[in-house]
């Protein structure tokens, strides 16, 4: 069974630039969470979405954004890119709630420069 | 103080030792608890998940809750070279939060 996939797996933008990343969740999971990984940290929740609804937000400004559709994927948009935005994205999904078991992608890593 | 510690190591044994990894957290609404190995430049992959107190055993691993002292551990028996990552702890409440993670290489 395929996993959580994540596109791209790497990119390269400018500072105020915008970037949009997608994420395809294991079939038959119906959420879907957004998490930032710092290179030697571990990862910041950024956004939960469960049945296309928002069900939780980290301590993020408002340049993330998100969405879920109705296959149940999903995109995470930053705009205004700093130079503090480059991380490791990674995208995890869940059956259900954020307390279920998630399951994460490879990630996509993002480099401003 | 982070709501989540956990010491970054790095963390170097030889390969058959036993290993043991920590976190401790402050918030008492932390409900789930689960262990994540995560190899270089790959995601996170879930190894353990726990809901109350005390052991929970899987293969050569082993969690444990004490929630009394908001301590939680993994230990790993008979460390393989392929064990060699970033473990990192995470529990949730309304969100999840994950330790640093601490480096771990198991020399043959």
């Amino acid at each position: 069974d395929a996993g959580v996939t994540q596109s791209p797996t790497h990119l390269i933008k400018t500072r105020g630039q915008h970037v949009t990343l997608r994420c395809s969740p294991i079939s038959g999971h119906k959420s879907v969470s957004w998490y930032q990984q710092v290179l030697g940290q571990g990862p910041q929740f950024i956004f939960q979405y469960y049945e296309k609804e928002e069900r939780g937000r980290g301590n993020f400004p408002d340049r993330f954004s998100a969405r879920q559709f109705p296959n149940y994927s999903s995109e995470l948009n930053v705009n205004a890119l700093l130079l503090g935005d480059s991380a490791l994205y990674l995208c995890a999904s869940s059956p259900g709630t954020l307390n279920q078991p998630q399951h994460f992608g490879d990630g996509t890593r993002l480099s401003i420069l | 103080q982070k709501e989540v510690e956990q010491d970054p190591g790095p963390l170097s044994v030889p390969e058959g030792a036993i290993v043991s990894l920590n976190c401790t957290y402050s918030n008492s609404a932390f409900q789930y608890f689960m262990w994540y190995r995560q190899y270089s430049r790959k995601g996170p992959e879930l190894l353990m998940y726990t809901y109350s107190s005390g052991n929970k055993e899987d293969g050569r691993f082993t969690a444990q809750v004490d929630k009394s002292s908001k301590y939680i551990s993994l230990f790993i028996r008979d460390s393989q070279p392929s064990d060699s990552a970033t473990y990192l702890c995470a529990m949730s409440s309304n969100d999840m939060r994950f330790g640093a993670g601490t480096r771990l290489t198991v020399k043959p």
